[in-house]
């Protein structure tokens, strides 16, 4: 069975702060994939990144960076200088490979950034 | 490109009548999803479409839920009847094929409260 878990549920920093939004996997397989969404209040969900379970080099993009340790089984995503617009939810998220393979979330993580 | 789009955007119901959202995929994508997403947690698949076929429903109430994608386009989901658990966010996504590496493009959501 698959399983993410993101144990900060609120996060609240001011503006121009680093923030690291953790997660945790669990999964059997040897190959699967690690993603994070962004869900403003919209409602839509905004797919970040992907990220196969071979590829360990952390990816910087702008101000938002991840950090995948397989070690650790953690896939962890930092935004530098947050900012107003960086306010959502946030979530991670796990499928295994092969087709028809299901996406497993986490419960998101509610980031505000005060200004 | 035009994203996944969505309707209606909110819904209250009283608790046995029925309802039917509506999903219009982005253009080209042969593969459609159904999510329920309760308050404080993370997106749960219901039925996941490849053109108009069923690939997995096995996380669909069918005793009350069903839904349909019949031309291989858009889909409704409907809930008959409906009860005050199915107060949710429903949401609905594509993707270019079954491909695990393929991302997952989500509309803004149906809410639905059930009183």
């Amino acid at each position: 069975a698959q399983k993410v878990t993101q144990a900060q549920t609120e996060i609240s920093v001011v503006e121009k702060e680093d923030v690291t939004l953790d997660c945790v996997y669990e999964t059997r397989d040897t190959t699967y994939y690690l993603f994070w969404y962004k869900q403003p209040p919209s409602g839509e969900l905004v797919f970040l990144i992907r990220r196969n379970s071979f590829d360990e080099q952390n990816e910087i993009s702008g101000r938002y960076s991840w950090n995948f340790q397989k070690s650790t089984s953690s896939f962890n995503f930092t935004i530098t200088a947050s900012q107003v617009v960086d306010s959502a939810v946030y979530f991670c998220a796990l499928r295994k490979a092969g087709a028809n393979s299901k996406l497993t979330f986490g419960k998101g993580i509610t980031l505000s950034v005060r200004p | 490109e035009a994203g996944v789009a969505q309707s209606p955007r909110y819904k209250i119901i009283e608790k046995r009548q029925s309802v039917a959202f509506w999903c219009n995929p982005i253009s080209g994508h042969a593969t459609l999803y159904w999510y329920q997403q309760i308050l404080g947690q993370g997106p749960k698949l219901l039925i996941q479409f490849q053109n108009n076929g069923v690939v997995d429903d096995s996380q669909l109430p069918k005793d009350r839920f069903s839904a349909e994608r019949l031309k291989g386009v858009d889909s409704t989901l409907k809930i008959q009847p409906a009860k005050l658990e199915d107060s949710a966010v429903y949401l609905c996504a594509s993707s270019l094929g079954l491909a695990d590496t393929v991302a997952q493009y989500f509309g803004p959501g149906t809410r639905l409260l059930v009183l």
